[in-house]
């Protein structure tokens, strides 16, 4: 199937900072989603983004889809963008539907 | 326009019971997927249902089963519990044979096997 990685694992920042997150995939793909995960365990949709670049105010998310990635940047963080980030995509063959990254842990200290 | 909802939230289970977790799909969406978290992981697609059939399967055994509704609603069961079986189970919705927006997902139900 499909493979997904994300990096950073981790990511630690002062309030204020700006920040990157990447996704790489295998394969080709029709559908490339960004979430983040509150600590109440709640899936969060950010972007639906399987090509092209999109903004939602602090947030924006680019895709290479002919290159095989997606980055994530969150700017001016706030102690609320805490969680953990994933990248999940649906692939153009195979069975298995959205699959997901390992995730990236964001902490913003005050 | 209401979004994806799970039930229970939590969830106990002595290892070898049955349980059955619900899930109503966000309003115009017909199609439903279920996911296992377990602690620190990234979810695990278990499979999906599109008009009420089984339309895709993970890696799951057997023992994990599933219903869609008329509705579009759904139902996991899961048999004979292990502990492994541990985890923050998932419910995401979308809408198929149309413009495809991606998957919105429920708070989930966490099930506990003691």
């Amino acid at each position: 199937g499909i493979q997904v990685e994300q990096s950073p694992p981790d990511l630690i920042l002062q309030e204020g900072a700006n920040s990157t997150l990447r996704c790489n995939f295998s394969d080709s793909v029709n559908n490339l989603q960004w979430f983040h995960q509150n600590p109440w365990g709640q899936l969060i949709n950010l972007f639906y983004i399987p090509s092209g670049t999109k903004q939602n105010g602090r947030l924006s998310a680019t895709t290479v889809a002919t290159e095989r990635y997606s980055l994530l940047y969150i700017s001016s963080s706030q102690t609320t963008d805490s969680g953990v980030y994933f990248c999940a995509v649906e692939s153009n063959f195979g069975n298995e539907k959205l699959t997901f990254g390992t995730g990236t842990r964001l902490t913003i200290i005050p | 326009e209401t979004g994806v909802t799970q039930s229970p939230t939590h969830l106990i289970k002595t290892r070898g019971q049955q349980v059955t977790l619900r899930c109503s799909s966000q309003s115009g969406h017909n199609t439903v997927s279920w996911y296992q978290q377990a602690l620190g992981q990234g979810p695990q697609f278990i499979f999906q249902y599109y008009r009420e059939e089984e339309n895709g399967r993970g890696n799951f055994p057997p023992r994990f089963s599933g219903l869609q509704f008329p509705n579009y609603s759904s139902e996991l069961n899961v048999n004979a519990l292990e502990l492994d079986d541990s985890a923050l189970y998932l419910c995401a919705s979308s809408q198929a044979d149309s413009a495809f927006y991606g998957y919105t997902f429920g708070s989930g139900t966490r099930l506990t096997v003691v």
